[in-house]
């Protein structure tokens, strides 16, 4: 129940192509998905957040499409540059027992070829 | 205005030993999130600070140990370290952003190696 899962664990897209990664939950108490960008040697950085009372949410070339029915939500990174090249990682949040958990995703690194 | 700071950067220790890890949370923030992330996994919950008590826990023992101070800094210790224990811990300070939402910022990460 406290599992985010979040596939596929790499992947290698062509600049300007359209990189697709998903994630999946089970507790339907989560109200805050984030989705964090991470290069080598740097801590996770906050690239774009949803709430599930919203389909999609887009901001510049990074789209969150989230289906509450399905549990399921994914990032979707149009014209994708070779300065995205990164492991980025998905995780879902909730109000619990006085506080705020977070559940992180096993992270997915994605290569952008040239 | 800055970021989550962390220090050390960089560590190497030998099995048995003990280690401190530093952190200043971003302006603002009052909660600090500890977690570690090993090499090729996400981050894991280690333990949360507010108001200078652990409010919740992770699945770690208690060779774990953590502090706040009134400042809201934080250290992370860690007691007779394993060679499991080498991995990247990172800090994050919350507050609520927008939207309402509660954000997690993390630091750089202080990186240990234990051999």
């Amino acid at each position: 129940q406290q599992q985010v899962k979040q596939s596929p664990q790499s992947l290698i897209v062509q600049k300007g192509g359209i990189s697709i990664i998903n994630c999946a939950y089970e507790n339907t108490a989560f109200d805050y998905f984030p989705w964090y960008q991470q290069f080598p040697g740097k801590g996770p950085a906050l690239l774009i957040a949803i709430r599930p009372d919203v389909s999609e949410k887009k901001e510049g070339r990074f789209t969150i499409s989230f289906n509450k029915s399905a549990k399921q939500f994914s990032l979707h990174i149009m014209d994708s540059q070779p300065g995205d090249s990164a492991t980025y990682f998905c995780a879902a949040s909730r109000y619990t027992s006085g506080t705020y958990k977070y559940i992180f995703g096993t992270g997915t690194r994605l290569k952008v070829l040239a | 205005d800055a970021g989550v700071t962390q220090s050390p950067t960089h560590l190497i220790k030998t099995r048995g030993q003990q280690v401190t890890l530093r952190c200043s949370p971003k302006s603002g923030h009052d909660t600090v999130s500890w977690y570690q992330q090993a090499l090729g996994q996400g981050p894991q919950f280690i333990f949360q600070y507010y108001e200078e008590e652990e409010r919740q826990r992770g699945n770690f023992p208690d060779r774990f140990s953590g502090h706040q101070f009134p400042n809201y800094s934080s250290e992370l210790n860690v007691n007779a370290l394993l060679l499991g224990d080498s991995a990247l811990y990172l800090c994050a300070s919350s507050g609520f952003g927008e939207e309402g939402a509660n954000v997690l910022t993390f630091g750089a990460g202080s990186r240990l190696t234990v051999l």
